[in-house]
């Protein structure tokens, strides 16, 4: 069974521009989560999808950040325009079912905003 | 949320059991424990998670102090490869909100495993 994968795994880009991460769940997982840790930080809870309904966005840190899952399937984050102290890894996580126990989290992407 | 506190840092010999406790003393009665694990730069990875009763699976032991104001993750047999910041959490259940699916990690405990 294939586990959470994100693209790109790193991604470099200039302050201002805009960069879409994306996540792939395990196949048949209506949770999706993502998190954050920016540098020096402890690690940060951003928003929880079931299916494509947004559950909680309690952690979205301001409207420079859209998260969308299309269909229940796939997730994409987009930060438009990127600050520097968006610099950070993002992870995402997905669990099956409701109640959902245990998050299976993916290996993140790794956002540098130079 | 409840907050947890961990110890900064603990250290283990492998091949014995490694005891990292957790006090969580403003848990309230619709939030669990659990426990994650961050090994280098990796996703965290879920260990273990209690109610009220102590719970064993194959990765750990969870022992929950019957006030539920604290816990101890036990790893029996540690190995080097155990090596990895541990995050106690405190998490509301299904039934206690909408932010049910949160995990709000704190800065855990960094269990060093040593030959």
């Amino acid at each position: 069974e294939a586990g959470v994968t994100q693209f790109p795994s790193h991604s470099v880009i200039e302050k201002g521009q805009t960069v879409t991460l994306r996540c792939d769940p395990i196949s048949g997982h209506d949770n999706l989560y993502w998190y954050r840790r920016v540098m020096g930080k402890e690690i940060k809870f951003l928003l929880h999808f079931v299916k494509e309904s947004k559950q909680d966005e309690s952690g979205m840190p301001n409207n420079r950040f859209l998260a969308e899952r299309t269909g229940g399937t796939y997730s994409t984050l987009k930060v438009q325009p990127a600050e520097l102290e968006d610099s950070g890894v993002y992870f995402c996580a997905s669990s099956p079912g409701i109640p959902s126990y245990e998050q299976y989290f993916g290996p993140g992407t790794r956002l540098t905003v130079t | 949320d409840a907050k947890t506190t961990q110890p900064p840092s603990m250290d283990c010999a492998e091949g014995r059991a490694a005891n990292l406790p957790c006090n969580h003393s403003t848990i309230s009665g619709n939030e669990y424990v659990y426990w994650y694990r961050q090994i280098h730069s990796q996703g965290p990875q879920y260990i273990i998670h209690g109610l009220k009763n102590n719970e064993t699976n194959e990765m750990a032991s969870l022992i929950i102090t019957e006030d539920r104001k604290s816990s101890t993750l036990i790893l029996p047999h540690a190995t080097l490869r155990d090596t990895a910041v541990y995050y106690c959490i405190v998490r509301l259940s299904s039934w206690g909100g909408t932010s049910y699916g949160k995990l709000t990690f704190g800065q855990g405990t960094i269990l060093t495993v040593h030959p």
